[in-house]
C-alpha cells in the first residue's frame, strides 16, 4: 500500500508566520511521530501519538510547537511565530503498533525555510 | 537518554569494493534500525534488526543486543549505495550522526 505522505513537500516563510505540516500515515499504523533533521545531522525526536493520544511530547523545543492528531489518522504539526532557527527538514514517520512491532517508516519530509 | 556513535564518519570506496559500519549504543535498546538517506533526501529503511543477523541482496547487519553494537556489511558497492548511512534506536528514535559514504566509479 501507499507509505507515508507529508505536505507540504517545500514550505517557505517569513518570520513571524504560523506554519502548519501534514502527514498522512500508512493506513492502519497506530502509532505517529514527528522528528526534526538539521543538516548535516540525523533526525531528532519531537513528539508522538498511539492513536489520537499524544504519548510525548518531552522533543518539542519550546511551545511553539504543538501537534494533534484528532482522528487517530493524519497528524498536523503546528509552528506559530516562526523563526530562522526553525528551518529544518520535518519528517513524519509510522509504526504498526507498539506490541506487534517497532519498526518506523519514514516519510519524503517537508523541507521548511524560514526567512 | 541513549546515546549512538556511528563510525566511521566518512567513507570513499571504489565501485566493488565491501565496508563495514559500526554503531555504538549506550544502553540496551529494543528496537534498532538501520537507513540509507539518499542524495535525495529520502530515508530508506535497510534494516529492523533489534537482534541477530539479516541478509538482503548485497546488505547484511549484525545486532549483537548485549554488547549494544550493531553492524551493517554492505558487499560489491556500487555508485547508488552513496549516501547517509543512519543507525537509531529506542522506541523514540534516537539516530546517530551517520556515516556519509561515497562510491566513486
Amino acid at each position: 500500500g501507499a507509505g507515508v505522505s507529508q505536505s507540504p513537500r517545500y514550505k517557505v516563510t517569513k518570520r513571524g508566520q504560523d506554519v502548519a505540516l501534514r502527514c498522512d500515515p500508512i493506513s492502519g499504523h497506530v502509532s505517529l511521530y514527528w522528528y526534526r533533521q538539521a543538516l548535516g545531522q540525523g533526525p531528532e525526536f519531537l513528539t508522538y501519538f498511539n492513536y489520537e493520544a499524544q504519548q510525548d511530547k518531552s522533543g518539542l523545543p519550546n511551545d511553539r510547537f504543538s501537534a494533534e492528531r484528532p482522528e487517530g489518522s493524519i497528524s498536523t504539526l503546528t509552528i506559530q511565530r516562526t523563526e530562522q532557527r526553525d528551518s529544518a527538514m520535518y519528517r513524519c514517520a509510522s509504526s504498526l503498533a507498539p506490541k506487534y512491532s517497532y519498526e518506523q517508516y519514514f516519510g519524503p519530509g517537508t523541507r521548511l525555510t524560514v526567512t | 537518554g541513549i546515546q549512538v556513535e556511528q563510525s566511521p564518519p566518512d567513507l570513499i570506496l571504489q565501485e566493488g569494493a565491501n565496508s563495514t559500519l559500526r554503531c555504538n549504543f549506550s544502553d540496551s535498546v529494543n528496537n534498532l534500525q538501520w537507513f540509507h538517506q539518499n542524495p535525495w533526501g529520502q530515508l530508506i529503511n535497510l534494516f529492523y534488526i533489534p537482534s541477530g543477523t539479516k541478509q538482503n541482496g548485497r546488505l547484511s547487519a549484525t545486532t549483537v543486543a548485549t554488547e549494544r553494537y550493531s553492524l551493517l556489511y554492505i558487499s560489491s558497492s556500487q555508485t547508488t549505495d552513496s549516501g547517509v548511512y543512519f543507525c537509531a534506536g529506542g522506541s523514540r528514535l534516537t539516530f546517530g550522526e551517520g556515516t556519509q559514504l561515497t562510491v566513486n566509479p
